[in-house]
């Protein structure tokens, strides 16, 4: 099992550029998820997709959006890139949100740098 | 609203110490608590929640309602505990998904 897949893993961006961060989980998960990850201000919550077909807005959505293409894939996509969006971007799966604390599922992580 | 607060950055112990990270959080209703670990070079992976109450690795983490927290414990460090720990909070009802605190690096010195 692969679990939580997600690309590019590395990717350098221009200001202004666009560009989407692809997720697929093979868990049968019902709840996705994205987080971004900077120093000193730990996993903070962008978009989630608690179920196919929905997805709301997390802590910092700004400059962000989500696609939820079916069950297994997320995505989530930079319209005009800047220098803030500079981060660690990390995908990940539940079989549900919150309720009986369901175990989330991490991806290995998305490097992308804005210059 | 969810908060969760890890109030050390960084926290360095000596190997066959014993380590505490912090953890306090703000939720109205009824929480479910976890703590994430992150290795060197690995991704993100659940350590332990509260209501398993279980021992992962040597560690245990103990819900305290009227604290609000949910510190991680382990009685003697060792050297591949070091990593990155983060605590997360989700409410037990209704859909929330996690909210992670800021984390704290452990760091043991052998």
């Amino acid at each position: 099992n692969a679990g939580v897949t997600q690309t590019p893993k590395f990717q350098v961006l221009k200001t202004g550029q666009s560009m989407t961060l692809q997720c697929a989980q093979d868990m049968n998960h019902n709840s996705m998820y994205w987080y971004r990850q900077d120093p000193g201000m730990g996993l903070r919550l962008i978009y989630y997709s608690a179920s196919e077909g929905t997805t709301d807005k997390g802590e910092v959505p700004n400059g962000y959006n989500v696609s939820r293409l079916n069950k297994r894939e997320f995505s989530l996509r930079l319209e005009s890139a800047a220098p803030s969006q500079t981060s660690v971007y990390f995908c990940a799966s539940s079989e549900g949100t919150g309720g009986d604390g369901n175990t989330i599922y991490f991806g290995e992580g998305s490097w992308l740098t804005v210059v | 609203a969810q908060r969760v607060t890890q109030p050390e950055k960084l926290l360095s112990v000596f190997k066959g110490a014993p380590v505490e990270l912090k953890c306090n959080y703000s939720y109205s209703g009824s929480p479910e608590l976890f703590w994430y670990v992150q290795y060197s070079r690995q991704r993100l992976q659940l350590l332990l929640r509260h209501i398993s109450r279980e021992s992962i690795k040597g560690f245990t983490a103990d819900l305290n309602k009227g604290e609000t927290s949910f510190h991680l414990k382990k009685p003697f460090a060792q050297e591949e505990d070091s990593a990155m720990y983060y605590c997360a909070l989700s409410g037990y009802s209704g859909n929330t998904p996690l909210v992670f605190g800021k984390g704290t690096r452990l760091s043991v010195i052998a």
